[in-house]
């Protein structure tokens, strides 16, 4: 059975940094291809970032520069370092394992998290 | 960046009826699509892919259609389980993007 476990939320000041993890298990985070998607209070779905195929990353406009996602494959883990926070990073963070099935890019989020709540403000 | 628009943005059905949700992207994106079905304090539930390819697990009365700039999500006949919020997602080119989500509530 697919588990994704995120951990490392919580309260921070803006302009603050936050590490997120998400651990696996049932499936093997560096042969996959994984996502983080946010959702504001109250508000949509966003995707912030994926990586696949060793190092291949990819960023949402409103974090890249800020944002960086990386994995720890001796952890089997995700990861996300969100740095330079502002009120608008204030979200549920979820992290998402990604199918293709023939699609130009491999995101058909079938497995989720329950998700990370950040919340950013002073 | 390819937009997503959903309509309506919520609707209100009774048990049994058949609900047709629809989504618009901003540009062609062949049947790179998705669907997801979302409960309060959930994560989001993938339905189908590919336009109209219902995931493992998802009951029959979901079925999705569309190719190009314009989708459909039709449920058949509304169970109980079935009053959340859909979104639909593009996966035809990054970045990734959703539709702002269709509200499904109990008449």
């Amino acid at each position: 059975e697919v588990q994704l476990v995120e951990s490392g939320g919580g309260l921070v000041q803006p302009g603050g940094s936050l590490r997120l993890s998400c651990a696996a298990s049932g499936l093997t985070v560096s042969s996959n291809y994984m996502s983080w998607v946010r959702q504001a209070p109250g508000k949509g779905l966003e995707w912030v970032s994926v990586i696949y195929s060793g190092v291949t990353t990819h960023y949402a406009d409103s974090v890249r520069g800020r944002f960086t996602i990386s994995r720890d494959n001796s952890k089997n883990t995700l990861y996300l370092q969100m740095n330079s926070l502002r009120g608008e990073d204030t979200a549920v963070y979820y992290c998402a394992r990604g199918d293709r099935s023939g699609s130009p890019i491999p995101v058909y989020f079938g497995y989720w998290g329950q998700g990370a709540l950040v919340t950013v403000s002073s | 960046d390819i937009q997503m628009t959903q309509s309506p943005s919520s609707v209100s059905a009774s048990v049994g009826d058949r609900v047709i949700i629809t989504c618009r992207a901003s540009q062609g994106i062949s049947t790179w699509l998705a669907w997801y079905q979302q409960k309060p304090g959930k994560a989001p539930k993938l339905l189908i892919y590919a336009a109209s390819s219902l995931q493992s697990g998802v009951p029959s009365r979901f079925s999705g259609s569309g190719s190009g700039t314009d989708f459909t999500l039709t449920i058949s006949s509304l169970q109980p389980e079935d009053f959340a919020t859909y979104y639909c997602q593009q996966a035809n080119s990054f970045p990734v993007t959703f539709g702002q989500g269709t509200k499904l509530e109990i008449k």
